[in-house]
């Protein structure tokens, strides 16, 4: 069975400090991963995937296999990155299902 | 263009009741997912639709549930025989094809409470 982990409820950094939010992931094979975020009032939303190694925000994320994880990182947080955070993944190729975690709600303090 | 609609946006219904939560996907997006998000959970796959059929119904947790998708567009998502315990935000999305690495796109949910 998949699983995704996020351990931090809640993460409150200043404006300008670097940010983590931390994500681990159980599964056997090859798992695609993404982040999804859900600003105040708006829908949720891809924010990156690992897949295209790309920054989105000022926001990264690697695939580490031997850890089982897909830390969300941003060297200095702005105001605006105010939002709930969701580690999702799916099994790769034709398969749809995203398994998503419990959600780390991020604020980022003036 | 338009996003993913979903309506009723909020749903007030007595135990017992029958519901029905409607989906409107992107145009000309084949996939159609929902999902449903209980309070301080992240969401969770009930089923998925390629074009008209439902591909994968393993999320649904009881035979009270069940979707349609007869036409390959819309979606109803209904509920029989409703429980407290179905009190949820359910979300909708579509994505252009059943690839994985495809982005799904989120409807704004219905709130679904049941009394």
């Amino acid at each position: 069975a998949q699983r995704v982990t996020q351990p931090e409820k809640l993460l409150s950094v200043f404006k300008g400090a670097p940010v983590e939010l931390k994500c681990n992931y159980s599964y056997s094979g090859s798992p695609e991963l993404f982040w999804y975020v859900q600003y105040s009032r708006q829908r949720l939303q891809l924010l990156l995937r690992h897949i295209s190694r790309e920054s989105i925000k000022g926001f990264t994320a690697d695939l580490n296999k031997g850890e089982t994880s897909f830390h969300l990182k941003k060297p200095f947080a702005q105001e605006e990155d105010s939002a709930m955070y969701y580690c999702a993944l799916s099994s790769g190729g034709s398969n749809y299902k995203l398994t998503f975690g419990k959600g780390t709600l991020l604020t980022v303090n003036p | 263009g338009a996003g993913v609609s979903q309506t009723p946006s909020n749903k007030v219904t007595e135990k017992g009741k029958y519901v029905e939560l409607r989906c409107d996907p992107i145009s000309g997006h084949t996939a159609l997912y929902w999902y449903r998000q209980s309070l301080g959970q992240g969401p969770e796959f009930l089923i998925y639709f390629q074009g008209t059929g439902a591909a994968d119904d393993s999320g649904l947790p009881n035979d009270r549930f069940f979707a349609v998708r007869p036409e390959g567009s819309v979606s109803t998502l209904k509920i029989q025989r409703t429980e407290r315990g179905d009190s949820a935000v359910y979300l909708c999305a579509s994505s252009p094809t059943i690839v994985s690495s495809d982005t799904q796109y989120f409807g704004p949910g219905t709130r679904l409470t049941v009394l």
